[in-house]
């Protein structure tokens, strides 16, 4: 069965420090793995996807996540982080076997310090 | 890029009132659409997957009589919340995506809060 944890309920970063938001996955194939964000009261909106190709991925507002097939990860990264990225984190896992079922983890509540 | 539009974003309601949540996809055809729940501080709980012009397909433990689903169209999913009751408060959002493919994002709506007194 496929699934996808992310460990850090919270993580707290001063503007202009690079960002890290973790996630780790279990597939029974080849992942499918995605990094949506969700701002209070509203939906979420997709940042990035990994496919195939390179392990390095670039998405929306400057994020980038890099795909770790040995230690499955697929972690979130941006070089400077700006106070309005403060917001909610979804990592989340489809695998290419298991049809159309998204997984999603449980959220990292990003606080970016002025 | 694709937009999916979810009405009412909110609802304020009295027990035993049944309410219907649109979600419409407005530029591009959905063939799935995705209902999901979501509780304060907690991760989205997938309610129901819907293909268009079929039967939804609801997760374990979601009543189908009390949240019904609807995907007529290939841009447009209804659920109707039943009786609703103050425990079936919560955070709901829609998802579509276009194509029967697993590499393709899904795009969301705002959610709706609904509030029942």
């Amino acid at each position: 069965a496929q699934s996808v944890a992310q460990p850090e309920d919270q993580v707290n970063v001063a503007e202009g420090n690079p960002l890290t938001v973790k996630c780790t996955y279990s597939v029974s194939g080849n992942p499918y793995l995605f990094w949506y964000v969700q701002y209070p009261n509203r939906g979420l909106q997709f940042l990035l996807k990994y496919i195939t190709g390179d392990n390095l991925v670039k998405g929306s507002y400057g994020f980038e996540a890099e795909f770790n097939k040995s230690q499955t990860s697929f972690h979130l990264k941006k070089p400077s982080a700006l106070v309005s990225d403060s917001a909610l984190y979804f990592c989340a896992v489809r695998d290419d076997g298991g049809g159309f079922k998204t997984i999603f983890g449980a959220g990292t509540r990003l606080f970016v310090k002025a | 890029g694709a937009v999916v539009s979810q009405h009412p974003s909110w609802v304020i309601c009295k027990s035993g009132t049944s309410v219907k949540i649109e979600c419409r996809s407005l530029d591009f055809q959905a063939t799935t659409m995705f209902w999901y729940r979501q509780f304060p501080k907690q991760s989205l709980m997938l309610m129901a997957t819907s293909n268009e012009g079929s039967k939804a397909t609801y997760e374990q433990g979601v009543e189908k009589d009390k949240f019904l689903i609807n995907h007529a169209s290939l841009t447009l999913s209804t659920l109707t919340v039943t009786s609703a009751h103050p425990e079936d408060s919560s955070f709901y959002i829609c998802s579509a995506r276009e194509q029967r493919h697993p590499n393709q994002p899904q795009h969301f709506g705002d959610g709706t809060r609904l509030s029942i007194l």
